[in-house]
């Protein structure tokens, strides 16, 4: 199992430029999502997906967009980059069906982007 | 603003002593509560969590204390070691979808 494998690792934008963050996963999980992190803050939900064709709002949504078209793929578009989306971006994903409880969250090894 | 938070951004601790973070949340309806830890260039790592309905678990070298009644979490680690730095962060949940995560403390374990 490779996890949850995210690429680029390194991304540098111009200010209007689009881009897709790739994030896949080998672990046939319903549940993937994903957050940004900010020096001195803790991760923030984008948008997350309970499963192929269904996707919803996290707590910082504007300015992205996902789509969830396989289970094993989450691409996250940022579909007119601004400085205010330089941040580290993390994907992660788990099981919804976990017997006992809440699984918890595999994270991939995040994409650093920087919007100038 | 956020419903978790860790009362110490960063704490030094000495190797082989014990290490004691601490975090607040003031979400009471939070019923799922996970500690990670994060290493410098690497995403968040599992490290315990705890239901509601328990007050303590504990794993390897790590035990989570949870008390509800003022809405305080803390993750404590035996006999720290160097390769404990990193940054750690509670998280909570009250549903199956949407994780809160605090800012984060940053451990240094000192030779």
């Amino acid at each position: 199992n490779a996890g949850v494998t995210q690429t680029p690792k390194f991304q540098v934008l111009k200010t209007g430029q689009s881009m897709t963050l790739q994030c896949a996963q080998d672990m046939n999980h319903e549940y993937m999502s994903w957050y940004r992190q900010d020096p001195g803050m803790g991760l923030r939900l984008i948008h997350y997906s309970v499963g192929a064709g269904i996707t919803d709002q996290g707590e910082v949504p504007n300015g992205y967009n996902v789509s969830r078209s396989t289970t094993e793929d989450f691409p996250l578009r940022l579909l007119s980059a601004a400085p205010s989306q330089t941040s580290v971006y993390f994907c992660a994903s788990r099981s919804l069906y976990k017997a006992g409880g809440r699984e918890t969250q595999y994270f991939g090894p995040g994409t650093r982007l920087l919007v100038l | 603003g956020e419903s978790v938070g860790l009362h110490l951004p960063t704490l030094s601790v000495q190797e082989g002593d014990n290490s004691i973070i601490n975090c607040a949340y003031s979400n009471s309806a939070s019923d799922y509560f996970i500690w990670y830890k994060q290493e410098s260039g690497k995403g968040p790592q599992f490290i315990i969590d705890i239901r509601s309905n328990m007050d303590k678990r504990q794993g390897q070298r790590v035990t989570v204390l949870l008390n509800k009644t003022v809405k305080h979490l803390s993750l404590q680690i035996a006999a720290t070691q160097p390769g404990d730095s990193a940054v750690y962060f509670c998280a909570e949940s009250n549903n199956d979808y949407k994780l809160s995560f605090g800012a984060g403390t940053t451990v240094t374990v000192r030779a």
